[in-house]
């Protein structure tokens, strides 16, 4: 069985400083992972995944991610906050590709001017 | 092209009523997916359809949900016998499937409250 721990529920950040959203996953298997962005009364779309090969994962609007096995995570990273990457971020893990996802609680990203 | 659609995008019932949600893929898109979006909560899967083989139904939460989808096609989440918990935002997905990691869109999700 996977499941996702997403610490923080909600994370402020100034415009121009670092965004990080942590996530943690439990996986019996190899697992897959998203994250996914979801702006309000819209629908989610992803960032980023990782499925095999390389741990940074390079994603939209200058977001990315590290999947560091030793640590179970996948933490979402993006150097330089900007006011339009306010929304709430889901991260997500799957046993195997094209299966349902399993998602954490979401965080909500407040940049603040 | 055209992303996932759902309607009606806000739904109002009473208690014990049934209600109706309905998910248009995207075109050629093999899978579909139904995802439920309480509040302060993650998304819950509900049910997965993919091609023609029988769908999976084990997250559905009780045996008042149900759900069809026509060919590769549009498909129809039903609740019967509403309940208060039931009240959330209920969230559609459809992939591609062609075998390997792909990825799901999402479309805007029904907003259901029940009174």
């Amino acid at each position: 069985a996977q499941s996702v721990t997403q610490l923080g529920s909600h994370v402020s950040v100034s415009e121009g400083a670092l965004v990080l959203l942590r996530c943690n996953y439990s996986s019996s298997v190899p697992p897959y992972l998203f994250w996914y962005v979801q702006y309000p009364n819209q629908g989610l779309q992803l960032l980023l995944k990782y499925t095999t090969g390389a741990t940074l994962v390079k994603g939209i609007n200058g977001f990315e991610a590290e999947f560091k096995k030793s640590e179970t995570s996948f933490h979402l990273t993006k150097p330089s906050a900007h006011m339009s990457d306010a929304a709430e971020y889901f991260c997500a893990v799957s046993a195997s590709g094209n299966t349902p996802l399993v998602f954490g609680k979401g965080t909500r990203l407040s940049v603040i001017a | 092209g055209a992303g996932v659609s759902q309607s009606p995008s806000n739904k109002v019932t009473e208690k014990g009523k049934d209600v109706e949600l309905r998910c248009d893929p995207i075109s050629g898109h093999t899978a579909l997916y139904w995802y439920r979006q309480r509040l302060g909560q993650g998304l819950e899967f509900l049910i997965y359809f993919q091609g023609n083989s029988a769908p999976d139904k084990s997250g559905l939460p009780s045996d008042r949900f149900s759900a069809e989808r026509t060919g590769e096609s549009v498909s129809t989440l039903t609740i019967q016998r509403t309940q208060q918990e039931d009240s959330a935002v209920y969230l559609c997905a459809s992939s591609l499937e062609r075998g390997g990691i792909d990825t799901q869109y999402f479309g805007p999700g029904t907003r259901l409250t029940v009174l």
